[in-house]
């Protein structure tokens, strides 16, 4: 299984840039979320998605946008890069239990640098 | 809006020695807590999770957990460590509505000697 898919791993942009962050999973999981890991300040939820149609926002969601076409799929989009955006980037993808989510699986991550 | 907070940054510990690692939560029910490894350039990995009964939970690798809601916390232990047991290792919580947003702690980096 190859779990959860983040590609590319490293990314350099211009301030002003867009692109997309791409994840995939192939575990037939509804919940799915992205992150962001800086130093010192462990990780934050920029947005997630509990099904296919439906997404909401996490933490720190200004300047990214997502959408969840299918259940596998939940790209993260940067609309116009800027330097604080330089990061480390992870997906997340887990299951509703009857006690809750069952634990998330992260991908391996993408590393983002605004120059 | 619930919280996490790990004290220690940086832990040493010798190989073979005991090991814990502290995580304490701000959270107004019964929390939903999680303690997440991660090695160097790597993503995160489940070790352990708590949501209710019993407050010793078993986890991979020799972990376990045990959560106190008299001192709102849930310290991660491990009776002997391992040289690969070095990493990040994050404690979090779950929100209000079913566990889909967590809420991480800054992590604590332990380093092992031999």
């Amino acid at each position: 299984n190859a779990g959860v898919t983040q590609t590319p791993k490293f990314q350099v942009l211009k301030t002003g840039q867009s692109m997309t962050l791409q994840c995939a999973q192939d575990m037939n999981h509804e919940y799915m979320s992205w992150y962001r890991q800086d130093p010192g300040m462990g990780l934050r939820l920029i947005h997630y998605s509990v099904g296919a149609g439906i997404t909401d926002q996490g933490e720190v969601p200004n300047g990214y946008n997502v959408s969840r076409s299918t259940t596998e799929d939940f790209p993260l989009r940067l609309l116009s890069a800027a330097p604080s955006q330089t990061s480390v980037y992870f997906c997340a993808s887990s299951y509703p239990t009857t006690t809750g989510v069952g634990g998330y699986t992260f991908g391996s991550g993408t590393r983002l640098t605004v120059v | 809006a619930q919280s996490v907070t790990q004290p220690d940054i940086h832990i040493t510990v010798s190989e073979g020695a005991s090991l814990e690692l502290r995580c304490n939560y701000s959270y107004g029910a019964t929390p939903y807590l999680f303690w997440y490894v991660q090695s160097p350039g790597q993503g995160l990995q489940l070790l352990l999770k708590y949501f209710s009964g019993d407050t010793l939970v078993q986890g991979i690798k020799g972990f376990e957990a045990e959560f106190k809601r008299s001192q709102s916390s849930f310290n991660l232990r491990k009776p002997s460590v391992h040289w690969s047991d070095a990493a990040e290792y994050f404690c979090a919580v779950g929100d209000d509505f079913g566990n889909e947003k967590l809420t991480f702690g800054t992590g604590t980096r332990l380093t092992i000697i031999p």
